[in-house]
């Protein structure tokens, strides 16, 4: 049973370029999050996807978007990067409905934007 | 607005002694409450949940939680640490069943020989 996936694994960008991230989430979980964990710092709630839509958004400008598939995995898109965007962005997926909500997190994508 | 509040932000202790992280929350009604740890360069790895029920919950590797609501506090506590306890550890609060959650900053665990 695969848990979350996420790709790439480490990413360099430069200062107003655009990145894409990818997320599958585990087998079963028809919902995915998004976090962006700067250094030192707890994870920050972006956004979460459910039916292929976004339902729930952090404090977080428009230059985040995402994207969920008919297979459920997701991506997630931040336009005109920002040296503070540089961070581990983690997914975590879950089941909309059940006995356990709770979220399972993948690996993470580091960014780093020079 | 919901918080969480871990007020230590790194804490040492031998190897075998006791260790207990604390974690205040704020929210306005019973909240899901959760403790994650986070090894250097990893993910998250959910230790605890408390959704309802007994406020004493139990586990994996040994730790165990206590829900407090009088105090609004969420306490991970673990009898004998071992050196590979040693991470980065994050209480959260889960909000609208687990939609938005929210994070403390972390209480970064060392474990000396």
């Amino acid at each position: 049973d695969a848990g979350v996936t996420q790709s790439p694994t480490h990413l360099i960008k430069t200062r107003g370029q655009q990145v894409t991230l990818r997320c599958s989430p585990k087998s079963g979980h028809d919902t995915v999050s998004w976090y962006q964990q700067a250094l030192g710092q707890g994870p920050q709630f972006i956004f979460q996807y459910y039916e292929e839509e976004e339902r729930q958004r952090g404090n977080f400008p428009d230059r985040f978007s995402g994207h969920q598939f008919p297979n459920y995995s997701s991506e997630l898109n931040v336009n005109a990067l920002l040296l503070g965007d540089s961070a581990l962005y983690l997914c975590a997926s879950s089941l909309v409905e059940g006995r356990n909500p709770e979220q399972y997190f993948g690996p993470g994508t580091r960014l780093t934007v020079t | 607005a919901q918080s969480v509040t871990q007020p230590d932000i790194h804490i040492t202790v031998s190897e075998g002694a006791s260790l207990e992280l604390r974690c205040n929350y704020s929210y306005g009604a019973t909240p899901y409450l959760f403790w994650y740890v986070q090894s250097p360069g990893q993910g998250l790895q959910l230790l605890l949940k408390y959704f309802s029920g007994d406020t004493l919950v139990q586990g994996i590797k040994g730790f165990e939680a206590e829900f407090k609501r009088s105090q609004s506090s969420f306490n991970l506590r673990k009898p004998s640490v071992h050196w590979s306890d040693a991470a980065e550890y994050f209480c959260a609060v889960g909000v609208s069943r687990v939609r938005d959650m929210r994070f403390g900053a972390g209480t970064r665990l060392t474990v000396k020989p």
